[in-house]
């Protein structure tokens, strides 16, 4: 089945530094979506990706969906220690029918360090 | 109250013993799923189901089943619980086109012991 490849998975910085974290499919992706889980939280949604090469920022989130549609990154300016979590991407199926569930990429585990 | 509430939010059970966790949801999706978290393995899918009638398999689906009562239930069962079924269980709803992604529940922390 589809894979979604996420690196690093774990990544420490000092608060101020920015972080980026990165997933790669082998196939092309219809979409890319992007969540958060807080520790000891649930994932909660942050952004859906579509289109070839787009870009879209909340905040100081930066996302980005490449031009092949295999791979995305969430970059994370001047990181604060509200940023702690870890990220998920997650993708369904490219010829996905009626099968549309997500593939979960197995996260970045994100310390802010004040 | 929350979108997707699970029950219950913790369990201890036995080698060998059945239980059976419960969701259930309030934003009149069609579409849940139920997914395992352990560290280092993000979220893996066990069952999911488009509507009352279609319930499929994830990738992880044995020693797993399920149950969709009504448009907003949808419960997982272990019929005979083993130690490596310890982790974190979350259960999710979404729209047919997920265009808001989906909705998770505070998941549930089982230990099997």
């Amino acid at each position: 089945g589809q894979q979604v490849m996420q690196i690093p998975q774990y990544q420490h910085v000092q608060e101020g530094e920015d972080f980026t974290t990165y997933c790669n499919s082998s196939t092309t992706l219809s979409n890319i979506q992007w969540y958060k889980q807080r520790p000891g939280g649930h994932p909660v949604f942050l952004i859906q990706l579509v289109k070839s090469g787009e870009v879209k920022k909340q905040k100081r989130l930066t996302f980005q969906f490449g031009e092949a549609k295999k791979n995305s990154s969430l970059h994370i300016t001047a990181t604060q220690t509200t940023d702690v979590g870890t990220y998920f991407c997650a993708a369904p199926p490219y010829l996905s029918g009626s099968a549309r569930q997500l593939t979960f990429g197995s996260g970045t585990q994100l310390t802010v360090l004040p | 109250d929350a979108d997707v509430t699970q029950t219950p939010r913790n369990r201890i059970t036995k080698t060998g013993k059945r239980i059976m966790l419960e969701c259930s949801q309030t934003k009149g999706h069609d579409r849940m799923y139920w997914y395992r978290q352990d560290p280092g393995l993000g979220l893996r899918l066990i069952y999911y189901s488009f509507d009352v009638k279609d319930i499929n398999k994830g990738e992880i689906s044995d020693g797993y089943s399920v149950s969709r009562q009504a448009q907003a239930k949808f419960s997982l069962s272990l019929e005979s619980a083993i130690p490596n079924q310890t982790a974190l269980y979350f259960c999710a709803t979404s729209d047919l086109n997920y265009n808001y992604g989906y909705t998770f529940g505070s998941g549930t922390r089982l230990t099997v012991v």
